[in-house]
């Protein structure tokens, strides 16, 4: 079965800063992988996500995602944070049933912004 | 792009009454809508796979008889927490799938549910 380890509950970084969110999946096939925002009280945004191809991923709102096989990683990454970057972060791997896939969340990794 | 609404925003209830929500998506069609459950500071749990015309498939865990789920066009979904007790208290997120993208779904704002 698929999983996602996200391993840092909590990042907090100053305004301005760089940042990485680590994740690390296990799947036994080339996995379907997913970078989602929740800001609190709301649903989930898609940021970013890797099918195939380029393993550098450029997402919204200047966000980045680098897919290693051999890391089993994708880890998230932006250069200068903004305060309004404050949010959960989930990284999620899709199984795929005929066509389609259904993701598996990570327990998620919260950013704080410091100004 | 595709938006998904959610209906209620949030819901309070008393213990032992039934609460529907609704999940539609707006601009496209979807044949497949899933529920998911978040606790507080919680990753998501999928609780059913919604598909338009016939019944959901739950996941293992998941009471179908509690949690009713239904699918009656391409562009609505009903998740019905039926005798809800305060363990039932949480956010209820849906998502639809493109019938014309395979590869993306897209979330509803979510609902939060509490019981008293």
């Amino acid at each position: 079965a698929q999983s996602v380890t996200q391993p840092d509950i909590h990042i907090t970084v100053s305004e301005g800063a760089s940042l990485e969110l680590r994740c690390n999946y296990s799947y036994g096939a080339t996995p379907y992988l997913f970078w989602y925002v929740q800001s609190p009280g709301q649903g989930l945004q898609l940021l970013l996500k890797y099918f195939s191809g380029d393993t550098l991923v450029q997402g919204i709102k200047g966000f980045e995602a680098e897919f290693k096989r051999s890391q089993s990683s994708f880890n998230l990454r932006k250069p200068s944070v903004h305060w309004s970057d404050a949010a959960e972060y989930f990284c999620a791997v899709g199984e795929v049933q005929g066509g389609s896939y259904i993701p598996t969340f990570g327990r998620g990794t919260s950013l704080i912004v410091h100004p | 792009g595709a938006v998904v609404s959610q209906h209620p925003s949030w819901v309070i209830c008393k213990s032992g009454t039934s609460v529907k929500i609704e999940c539609r998506s707006l601009d496209f069609q979807a044949t497949t809508m899933f529920w998911y459950r978040q606790f507080p500071k919680q990753s998501l749990m999928l609780m059913a796979t919604s598909n338009e015309g016939s019944k959901a498939t739950y996941e293992q865990g998941v009471e179908k008889d509690k949690f009713l789920i239904n699918h009656a066009s391409l562009t609505l979904s009903t998740l019905t927490v039926t005798s809800a007790h305060p363990e039932d208290s949480s956010f209820y997120i849906c998502s639809a799938r493109d019938s014309m993208s395979y590869n993306e779904q897209f979330f509803g704002p979510g609902t939060r549910l509490t019981v008293l």
